[in-house]
């Protein structure tokens, strides 16, 4: 059973940094058939896709983020990673990690990690 | 973006009822969306893939259905742990959520 487990802190000033880490447990991330993702919520926004990386390396990022992403993965720890940069008070939200499965059906979240609640303040 | 309206935004009902969620997409879909529920607290969890397939390990009790721009979930004969928000998601072209739907008892 893949479980997703996230690190990072949970508190960064305006204008730095927000970096988090997803650690896969359980099982592979080298398939073709998911991607693995950031989403995050917040009551203003609701949930919102950040972007996703698939395990060669290949980014999507959704360009209606104001604030500039960066999506890295490392394979060998079974990790990825989310860094946003020059956070503003609108980026204070849960972020979650997610994988995505990729199907003739569409595509689903499944996992999620146990989310992270990121608060952008001084 | 697709957007992709959810309605009720709340509702109450009883043990035992049967509940129906809709969701509306901004444009033609075809069947890519899914469901999910949240407990407070917790992270989202899929319930329905591809508008109508039940996740494994779900209960037969939740059911979807529709296409195009107009679907539907639907929660026969509910119980008291399906208290929760349940959110439609899209992904004909990129990724987006509706606004969810909070269930009381």
């Amino acid at each position: 059973q893949v479980q997703l487990i996230q690190s990072g802190p949970g508190l960064v000033k305006p204008s730095e940094t927000l970096s988090l880490t997803c650690t896969v447990s359980g099982g592979s991330m080298t398939s073709n058939n998911y991607h693995w993702d950031w989403i995050r919520q917040s009551p203003e926004k609701g949930l919102e896709w950040i972007g996703a990386i698939n395990f060669s390396g290949t980014t999507y990022y959704n360009p209606s983020l104001k604030s500039p992403v960066t999506i890295s993965v490392d394979t060998s720890k079974n990790q990825f990673s989310l860094h946003l940069s020059s956070v503003t008070a609108t980026d204070t939200a849960v972020y979650y990690c997610a994988r995505r499965q990729i199907s003739v059906a569409g595509n689903w979240f499944d996992p999620w990690g146990q989310g992270t609640l990121v608060t952008v303040s001084s | 973006d697709i957007q992709v309206t959810q309605s009720p935004s709340s509702l109450s009902a009883s043990v035992g009822d049967r509940v129906t969620i809709t969701c509306r997409a901004s444009q033609y879909i075809n069947n890519y969306i899914n469901w999910y529920q949240q407990k407070p607290g917790k992270a989202p969890k899929v319930l329905i893939y591809g508008a109508s397939n039940l996740q494994n390990g779900v209960p037969s009790r939740f059911s979807g259905s529709g296409s195009g721009t107009d679907f539907t979930l639907t929660i026969n004969s509910l119980q008291p742990e399906d208290v929760a928000t349940y959110f439609c998601q899209q992904s004909f072209s990129t990724y987006t959520f509706g606004q969810g739907t909070k269930l009381e008892i």
